[in-house]
């Protein structure tokens, strides 16, 4: 079924640890974005990309980075997770010529 | 850039009162603005969209009307049930440099029985 998968769902680690949050659409958008967002809380752009080799820094500084490989695959990665780093994280997609976002389902993160 | 106000920041309203949401964006040049809906420890959902050569779009029980002049537009919900009790989310496109959308604060709706 074409969708948009974010793997782990939840993830608890302890400070210091690095982490790679996976995003994969079968939709074949090519426009993927990732956001941060506290339960029910306003949503964070932290990072976005057009395409495959593509990706930009969003509104809200963070420690995270991205690479796009693949145009159905849009990792994030956390070098050296901290505890101001326990948040949502989503992430969405957009297919060609178009603006409407279709989200994931999230990762729920804690770091202790 | 693109700002977008969004409120209130809560409402509560007896079952089968209707509810509405404000949003005021900044950017006259934004043509898309969608409205997204996430029940708790769900993903944000797209419930409706307009565009900006439409003054309102209706869709059984909820409606978006959309006023270019004032840069707002606005989310009706009638007849409320009590799964309508949400957070929900307005926003707006950004047209010039970065192809993306900028989100409002966020409403969280709850229906009394």
């Amino acid at each position: 079924e074409a969708d948009i998968y974010q793997t782990p769902r939840y993830l608890v680690i302890g400070t210091g640890k690095k982490i790679t949050l996976e995003c994969s659409q079968t939709m074949g958008h090519d426009k993927m974005y990732w956001y941060q967002q506290d339960p029910g809380m306003e949503l964070h752009l932290i990072h976005y990309s057009y395409g495959v080799n593509s990706t930009e820094k969003g509104d809200l500084s963070s420690e995270s980075t991205v690479s796009r490989i693949r145009t159905e695959h849009f990792p994030l990665t956390l070098e050296s997770a901290r505890p101001s780093h326990t948040s949502q994280y989503l992430c969405a997609s957009t297919p060609s010529g178009r603006e409407t976002q279709y989200f994931g389902p999230g990762t729920r993160l804690l770091v202790l | 850039g693109e700002n977008v106000e969004q409120h209130p920041s809560t409402l509560s309203v007896q079952e089968g009162d209707s509810a509405v949401i404000k949003c005021t964006y900044s950017d006259s040049a934004s043509n898309y603005f969608p409205w997204y809906k996430q029940e708790l420890g769900k993903r944000p959902q797209l419930i409706i969209d307009i565009r900006s050569n439409v003054g309102e779009k209706k869709d059984q029980r909820i409606a978006v009307t959309l006023n270019k002049t004032a840069k707002h537009f606005s989310l009706h919900i009638t007849e409320t049930q009590p799964e309508d009790s949400a957070v929900y989310f307005c926003a707006a496109s950004v047209v010039q440099g970065a192809q993306k959308l900028v989100f409002g604060q966020g409403t969280r709706l709850t229906i009394n029985p």
